[in-house]
């Protein structure tokens, strides 16, 4: 089944400790994404890959960042937390780019900051 | 400064009545425009684009009309069904920009049986 899959689903964590989500395709696409929702703001993106070793940033890449070591893999780093990085996260992938192929997203995860 | 807003966060129509959900965008760069639907505990799913050249697209149930110069575009759902009941999310892109699609805030519609 094609399918992008974030871990953990949901995570309270602590001011300062470092995280990591994960994300994962099984698609070989090529392009990857991880966006935040917030209410009211919608879906922000905070960084894309278009390939592996290939990273840029999106609208709110603050306080994160991201690798593309393997084409399946983009796991989102917050190296230190803060309570305004609670969110709902969401990562996506497609063939191309966000509109040369539609764009599969993962469940999401629920990020509390405290 | 929001690009693409939803003015409507939520909108309840009767089951087999139009429901009509609207966007605004104030990029006059931006020329494709897609549909999101977003169900509790999932991510969005694709629902349906359509690009500046074009002022209407169809697919089903699902049509959207876009006015450039109105800077304006709506997804109308008819018949609608309880089913359709979600968060619906505009986005805008330029389609020369692989990188980035800009959301609205997000319209929850309920259908009511």
């Amino acid at each position: 089944e094609a399918q992008v899959t974030q871990n953990p689903r949901y995570l309270i964590t602590v001011t300062g400790k470092k995280l990591t989500v994960t994300c994962s395709q099984n698609m070989n696409h090529e392009y990857m994404s991880w966006y935040r929702q917030d209410p009211g703001l919608g879906l922000r993106q905070i960084y894309y890959s278009m390939n592996v070793e290939v990273t840029d940033k999106g609208d709110v890449p603050e306080g994160y960042k991201v690798s593309r070591k393997e084409k399946r893999n983009f796991p989102l780093i917050l190296e230190s937390p803060s309570p305004n990085q609670t969110s709902l996260y969401f990562c996506a992938s497609s063939l191309g780019g966000p509109l040369t192929d539609t764009q599969y997203f993962g469940p999401g995860t629920r990020l509390t900051v405290l | 400064d929001q690009q693409v807003k939803q003015n409507s966060p939520s909108l309840s129509v009767q089951e087999g009545r139009i429901s009509i959900l609207n966007c605004d965008y104030t990029n006059s760069m931006f020329d494709y425009f897609l549909w999101y639907k977003k169900y509790p505990a999932e991510g969005p799913t694709f629902l349906i684009s359509i690009s500046s050249i074009k002022d209407k697209n169809e697919d089903g149930r699902f049509t959207v009309f876009l006015n450039k110069s109105a800077k304006h575009l709506s997804l109308h759902i008819v018949p609608s069904q309880p089913g359709d009941s979600a968060v619906y999310f505009c986005a805008a892109s330029v389609s020369g920009s692989a990188r980035q699609l800009t959301f609205g805030s997000g319209t929850q519609l309920t259908v009511l049986p």
